[in-house]
């Protein structure tokens, strides 16, 4: 089962900037948290992870509550190609890999 | 840009038939994975490996099986297909070793069995 609990969809207009929330409330201390994305017809592509904090790539931003208990993902100026499945994924990878646990995630819309 | 590369895209057959997808890595990751995503898009991990070990997940019937000649090639055996074996079907990749770390999909092996 899922570690996680996201909201099932959202919507938003091109230029607006996009916050997916997701619930990890029994996360463990050795556990990160993952963020992937999936278009039809694609497999899932990574976007971000963290631990704690906040962490910053060029894609996207990731808010992490002082608890660890709550994670928020942040989309700046989605596009329509920012249309797609959002999965929030808590893991602890460990030696030889760990398989992902993939809820249901976050289905966003995006309108022009 | 892909590296993670899976043939064929789309494979139609029946009930009984013997199929078997390929995945393939260019990224010299140590571990490889098989997920399965269903009508509902729920997707659900197959098998994990790496040249050390074989994790298959319990729910996996045993018509399944995986098959690696090296550590960038992880193919997919279905040995009887059945209909509720339709379904997509992605093979990833990873360096497997670290804590920190991304897994790369491919794009799917979409299966449809008649």
């Amino acid at each position: 089962l899922a570690k996680t609990t996201q909201p099932p969809s959202m919507e938003a207009y091109e230029g607006q900037e996009v916050n997916v929330s997701c619930s990890h409330t029994n996360i463990a201390t050795s556990e990160y948290i993952y963020w992937y994305r999936q278009v039809p017809h694609q497999g899932p592509q990574f976007i971000i992870q963290g631990y704690k904090d906040y962490v910053v790539n060029e894609v996207a931003s990731l808010f992490i509550s002082a608890d660890r208990k709550l994670s928020t993902l942040s989309l700046p100026w989605v596009s329509l190609r920012d249309a797609a499945v959002y999965y929030c994924i808590v893991t602890d990878m460990g030696q030889g890999g760990r398989a992902l646990i993939f809820g249901t995630g976050t289905t966003v819309s995006v309108s022009p | 840009e892909t590296a993670v590369f899976q043939t064929p895209n789309y494979h139609v057959t029946q009930v009984g038939n013997e199929v078997s997808f390929n995945c393939k890595q260019t990224l010299g990751h140590d571990t490889m994975y098989w997920y399965k995503q269903d009508s509902k898009k729920l997707l659900k991990i197959m098998f994990s490996y790496n040249n050390k070990q074989l994790i298959v997940n319990e729910t996996v019937p045993r018509r399944f099986s995986p098959q690696s000649s090296d550590k960038a090639h992880l193919n997919l055996r279905i040995k009887s297909v059945e209909p509720e074996d339709s379904a997509v079907y992605l093979c990833a990749s990873s360096t497997g070793g670290a804590r920190q770390d991304t897994q790369y999909f491919g794009p799917g092996t979409r299966l449809l069995v008649l």
